[in-house]
C-alpha cells in the first residue's frame, strides 16, 4: 500500500512557464513533506520542505503548497528552466528519526 | 567538500556471493541511512543509525545487515546475494532537524 503517491510519471512544460508536480499522501500522522530533486547517476538532491503546520513554503523559484484536509501537495517552479529537468520525489516523514517515506518520482522535462 | 561517499559506484555479483556497500560522510553527521531504489518506485529504506552506536531496521531490512563503524561510516552488507536486490543503493546522513545529505549511489547487478 503506497502512502505517498505521485501519480504522474512524466509531464513535459515549456520554458519559461510553470511547472505543477503533485503528490498525494494517505498517512494523516505525516507531519513534515520533502522534495527531492535527482539527476541521472547522482543521489538525490533536497529542494524545498514544509512543515503540517504551514500550507505554503517558498524558496525562490520552488513553492510548495500543503493541503492536509486533501492529503495533498504541490511543487510549483516557475519559471521553468532547462536544468530543472530532473525526476522529482516527494518524500514524507512522521517520526523523529526522520524515516523518510518516498513517492515514485515524477520525470520533468522542461521543452526549449 | 566531499559530503556523502559510496564505494563501489558499480558491482556485478553471482547469486550466494557476499559483499559490503561502503558509505563515508565527512559533515558531521549524526544520522545514517540506507536505501534501495528499484524501477519505477520510490526510494525504501533498508537500515539506519540514528546516532553512533545504534542501528534499526527500515522497511525492507530482509537479507541485509548493516554495521556503523563509527560516525563517518556506515556499512551495508548482502551475506547471500539474491538476484531481488538487484537495485541501486543510497547512502544518506543527515542532522537533527535537517534534511537528508545523498550519496551518488551503488549500482548493483546480481546474476
Amino acid at each position: 500500500d503506497q502512502q505517498v503517491k505521485q501519480n504522474s510519471p512524466s509531464l513535459s512544460v515549456q520554458e519559461g512557464r510553470i511547472s505543477i508536480l503533485n503528490c498525494d499522501y494517505t498517512n494523516s500522522m505525516f507531519d513534515y513533506f520533502l522534495w527531492y530533486k535527482k539527476y541521472p547517476a547522482e543521489g538525490p538532491t533536497f529542494l524545498i520542505s514544509i512543515s503540517s503546520i504551514k500550507d505554503k513554503n517558498e524558496d525562490g523559484r520552488f513553492t510548495v503548497f500543503l493541503n492536509k484536509s486533501a492529503k495533498h501537495l504541490s511543487l510549483h517552479i516557475v519559471p521553468s528552466q532547462p536544468g530543472d529537468s530532473a525526476v522529482y520525489f516527494c518524500a514524507a516523514s512522521s517520526d523523529s528519526n526522520y524515516q523518510l517515506i518516498w513517492g515514485a518520482g515524477t520525470k520533468l522535462i522542461i521543452k526549449p | 567538500n566531499a559530503g556523502v561517499t559510496q564505494t563501489p559506484k558499480f558491482q556485478v555479483l553471482k547469486t550466494g556471493q557476499s559483499m559490503t556497500l561502503q558509505c563515508a560522510q565527512d559533515m558531521n553527521h549524526n544520522s545514517m541511512y540506507w536505501y534501495r531504489q528499484d524501477p519505477g518506485m520510490g526510494l525504501r529504506l533498508i537500515y539506519y543509525s540514528a546516532s553512533e552506536g545504534t542501528t534499526d531496521k527500515g522497511e525492507v531490512p530482509n537479507g541485509y545487515n548493516v554495521s556503523r563503524l563509527n560516525k563517518r561510516e556506515f556499512s551495508l552488507r548482502l551475506e547471500s546475494a539474491a538476484p531481488s536486490q538487484t537495485s541501486v543503493y543510497f547512502c544518506a546522513s543527515r542532522n537533527t532537524n535537517q534534511p537528508q545529505h545523498f550519496g551518488d549511489g551503488t549500482r548493483l547487478s546480481i546474476l
